[in-house]
């Protein structure tokens, strides 16, 4: 078990352009979830998957953030023609049940310039 | 609307006294409740939950903290700081019904002074 895997680790990109991101999470875990953390606050919840099916969105999750998660495994979170404002931490959890908890990877922080 | 609320952003402590950091949610059947840390440039790391047993909880590296229905309080204690307990510590909530998001709160710095 090596926890939860984000990839990149830091991610610059010009304003306008696409980017995607990675999340491997514990292989046991059915539970995926997708967060965004600006400087000086706590994450915020993006979306929610339970194995492939994606249950829950925030109404942060504009139409140009998608997130998959084919087969149950791995998920992505793009987003397209990227803002400034778009600039944060973002961080992928796992969990199996609630009772264990949720396990946080180190997060991918994207920079638009 | 569901909130969590920390009372303090920063909480300067001297090594070897008593760390106390508050944190108030908002009113709701059966929440579940965690602390997690955060130190610089790494993850959050789980210090504990509670999910309705004990309401005097034990994490790791000392800390506890005790769910208090009747005050809406989930306050962080630990007796001696150490100079590594330096980093920011999120309350978190997770409310029953529907959602499966967590509400963190805004964090609190705790900085340990020699």
């Amino acid at each position: 078990d090596t926890g939860v895997s984000q990839d990149p680790r830091h991610k610059i990109t010009k304003r306008g352009q696409n980017v995607t991101f990675r999340c491997d999470p514990i292989s046991e875990h059915n539970r995926l979830y997708w967060y965004r953390q600006t400087l000086g606050q706590g994450p915020e919840f993006l979306t929610y998957f339970q194995n492939e099916a994606q249950l829950e969105k925030s109404r942060l999750l504009s139409d140009r953030f998608s997130a998959e998660r084919p087969k149950g495994s791995f998920s992505t979170l793009e987003i397209q023609r990227t803002e400034q404002g778009d600039s944060a931490m973002y961080l992928c959890a796992s969990s199996w049940t609630e009772e264990r908890g949720y396990t946080f990877g180190s997060g991918t922080r994207l920079t638009v310039v | 609307a569901q909130s969590v609320t920390q009372l303090d952003s920063h909480v300067s402590v001297s090594e070897g006294t008593p760390v106390l950091l508050r944190c108030n949610y908002s009113s709701s059947y059966s929440p579940s409740l965690f602390w997690y840390v955060q130190h610089p440039n790494k993850g959050l790391q789980l210090l504990l939950k509670y999910t309705s047993a004990a309401t005097l909880v034990k994490g790791i590296n000392g800390f506890e903290a005790e769910f208090k229905k009747s005050e809406t309080s989930f306050h962080l204690t630990k007796p001696s700081a150490h100079m590594s307990d330096a980093a920011e510590y999120f309350c978190v909530v997770k409310y029953g019904g529907a959602t499966n998001k967590l509400i963190f709160g805004t964090g609190t710095l705790l900085a340990v002074q020699p």
